[in-house]
């Protein structure tokens, strides 16, 4: 099935730096959506994205909504241990009966 | 917490079995989603069920059949199992509306041998 492009794949990095991931797509979508998976548990929705452009904060979580509704990034400032886990993009469409699309993720390792 | 849960955590089964999959999902959700995720992938969308009928589906065979109910459980199952279907299926519920944001639960490991 259809997957998101979504990049980098792994980040190894060091505690308190800042990341940056992104997600891109050939097809248009109405909502963008970050979710974050630690081992043994379901995706948990970090931030949802839902006009071109739009630039929305969670704590220390910035996403935005790109302009031509096709992409989309995360940033994360100041990373902690507790940072670590897989990020995947999700891109909906109006009305959502086609369920979302996501990407297939970016490993996050945080070394102290 | 999300609210959403799913039984069982773990399945093993062998192939040609059938099974059954549950999820509860989030007080005041209508709309329960299912996703199959392969290890090393991002999950796919299987199908969506609101008001106890599929209003959506994705690129899975005929074998793959759900079931909501009045009160927005909903089951899985799947027939014939084949080894490929081993994979960690996740169950996300929602609101249906303009936002219809899908909140999912931790999933139910299926291992098929």
């Amino acid at each position: 099935g259809q997957q998101l492009n979504q990049s980098p794949q792994s980040m190894f990095i060091q505690e308190g730096e800042d990341v940056s991931m992104n997600c891109t797509s050939s097809s248009i979508f109405n909502t963008w959506l970050w979710y974050k998976q630690d081992p043994g548990e379901g995706p948990v929705l970090l931030i949802a994205l839902y006009k071109a452009g739009e630039l929305t904060s969670n704590g220390r979580l910035t996403a935005q909504f790109g302009i031509t509704r096709k992409d989309s990034f995360l940033n994360i400032s100041a990373s902690i241990p507790s940072d670590v886990g897989i990020y995947f993009c999700a891109g909906q469409r109006r009305g959502g009966a086609d369920g979302l699309t996501f990407g297939k993720g970016t490993h996050l390792i945080i070394q102290p | 917490e999300t609210g959403v849960t799913q039984s069982p955590t773990h399945l093993i089964k062998t192939r040609g079995q059938q099974v059954t999959l549950r999820c509860s999902s989030q007080s005041g959700h209508n709309t329960v989603s299912w996703y199959q995720q392969a290890l090393g992938q991002g999950p796919q969308f299987i199908f969506q069920y609101y008001r106890e009928e599929e209003n959506g589906r994705g690129n899975f065979p005929p074998r793959f059949s759900g079931l909501q109910f009045p009160n927005y459980s909903s089951e899985l199952n799947v027939n014939a199992l084949e080894l490929d279907d081993s994979a960690l299926y996740l169950c996300a519920s929602s609101l249906a509306g303009a936002k219809n944001i899908q909140y999912f639960g931790a999933g139910t490991r299926l291992s098929v041998l």
